[in-house]
């Protein structure tokens, strides 16, 4: 069974421009969640999307946006970038059925710098 | 607000050592708990978790168990190996949080021969 799938596995951008990060979640997964990885902030929740509805969001600002597709594979965007946004963005599936024992299955993220 | 905090790294040590790292947490109800590693270039995997108080949550030769008491759920490894050297994540889960995880800073591992 394939793993979480993220792509691409790096990018560079310069400030001001925007940028889509592409992830496919786990065959039968219906829950997509990204993170942000930074050295200062550590992992930060972004939002959760399932059945292609956002049910969950974190504290970032709307710069930050996401969608989820009807074959559940889930799309983040950044417009206007910020020298801060460089980051290392983690995708992770489940099930989707919220219960205790739901297990997130990571992707090996996107690195994205902005210069 | 929800939180985690787990004692800094770097944590250095020999090969068949003992490990322990900390972790406390700051919830309301009855959070799930989790530890996760990184390896270097990669994304996280689930280590082990645990559900509800007294669990022990075990894998690899890792166990931690959550105490309701101290909330703490502190990582343990009797005899460490030059590959477990990786960033160790202790996070937890609101019982009504969907699949948002707050997670510790993270614990640096490494291992010598």
């Amino acid at each position: 069974k394939a793993g979480v799938t993220q792509t691409p596995r790096y990018l560079i951008k310069t400030r001001g421009q925007q940028v889509t990060l592409s992830c496919s979640p786990i065959s039968g997964h219906r829950s997509v969640s990204w993170y942000q990885q930074t050295p200062g902030q550590g992992l930060q929740f972004l939002f959760e999307y399932f059945s292609e509805t956002q049910r969950n969001k974190g504290n970032f600002p709307g710069r930050f946006s996401g969608r989820q597709f009807s074959n559940s594979r889930s799309e983040m965007n950044v417009s206007t970038l910020e020298l801060g946004d460089s980051a290392l963005y983690l995708c992770a599936s489940s099930l989707g059925k919220q219960g205790a024992n739901e297990k997130l299955f990571f992707g090996s993220g996107t690195q994205l710098s902005v210069l | 607000g929800n939180s985690v905090t787990q004692m800094e790294g770097p944590v250095t040590l020999s090969e068949e050592a003992f490990l322990t790292i900390n972790c406390t947490y700051t919830a309301t109800g009855y959070p799930s708990l989790f530890w996760y590693v990184q390896y270097p270039g990669e994304g996280l995997q689930l280590l082990l978790k645990a559900t509800k108080a007294d669990d022990k949550g075990s894998n690899k030769g890792f166990e931690a168990t959550y105490r309701k008491e101290t909330t703490s759920f502190h990582l343990e490894k009797g005899s460490v190996q030059v590959s477990d050297s990786a960033v160790y994540f202790c996070a937890l889960r609101d019982s009504g949080g969907y699949n948002k995880l707050i997670f510790g800073a993270g614990t640096r591992l490494a291992v010598h021969p």
